[in-house]
């Protein structure tokens, strides 16, 4: 069974950095995408990059390319979202999510930035 | 530029049918999509994917009322027999020229 499980969730201050892991189980992690996906409070989802942990090949939205970095350790199935200086409007939802078209779900992260 | 446009709510009643839309953009009517289904307070749920030609694959314990279409640029989810826990929002997803976009979701209201 294919699993995606993500760290717990974060709450930090802006101008903070962040880490956060989406973990896969049950399938070839090194030869499949994984991407991230942000949902605001009460709002849609928004795509926001892929990495092919094969070769670290990443994608990334044009809207938000430069705010974050995407990586993953191929040796440990693992896929990371990072942030180098947060601001409040970081303040939602992070899914991580199996492939170009979603067949799996991570069960998201909520990362809460406020002073 | 690869956009999906989804109309933001939709209503029926209990035990009928929808049909839910998702229009891709100019020069993108060939793409592939995928629907996702989020319950309130719930993460996205994979539905289906759906090809140009209308084919399509489930995912593991989608119910048969769950089925999907396509002509030209639109792709269609329609839900039959309508039941409460189908009051959702629906997602539509591609990947095109390197990256994926979402549409803006509609919101489905069982009466």
């Amino acid at each position: 069974e294919v699993q995606l499980v993500q760290s717990g969730a974060e709450v930090k201050k802006p101008g903070e950095s962040l880490k956060i892991s989406c973990k896969g189980f049950g399938y070839s992690f090194t030869n499949n995408w994984i991407g991230w996906v942000r949902q605001m409070p009460g709002k849609g989802l928004e795509w926001m990059g892929i990495i092919y942990p094969g070769d670290s090949n990443a994608r990334y939205s044009p809207s938000f390319q430069g705010q974050v970095t995407i990586s993953a350790d191929k040796s440990i199935n693992t896929a990371y979202l990072q942030w180098s200086s947060l601001k409040a409007s970081d303040t939602a939802m992070y899914y991580c999510a199996s492939d170009v078209l979603t067949e799996h779900w991570g069960q998201g992260t909520l990362v809460t930035v406020s002073s | 530029q690869l956009v999906l446009t989804q109309s933001p709510s939709a209503s029926a009643s209990l035990g009928a049918s929808v049909n839910l839309t998702c229009t891709l953009s100019s020069g993108h009517s060939s793409a592939a999509i995928a629907w996702h289904q989020q319950q309130p307070e719930k993460g996205p749920r994979y539905l289906m994917k759906l090809n140009s030609d209308g084919s399509h694959s489930k995912g593991d314990g989608i119910p048969d009322r769950f089925s999907g279409s396509s002509s030209g640029a639109e792709r269609y989810l329609t839900i039959s027999s309508l039941q409460s826990e189908d009051e959702a929002d629906y997602f539509c997803q591609t990947w095109g020229t390197g990256i994926g976009v979402f549409g803006g979701g509609t919101k489905l209201t069982v009466l």
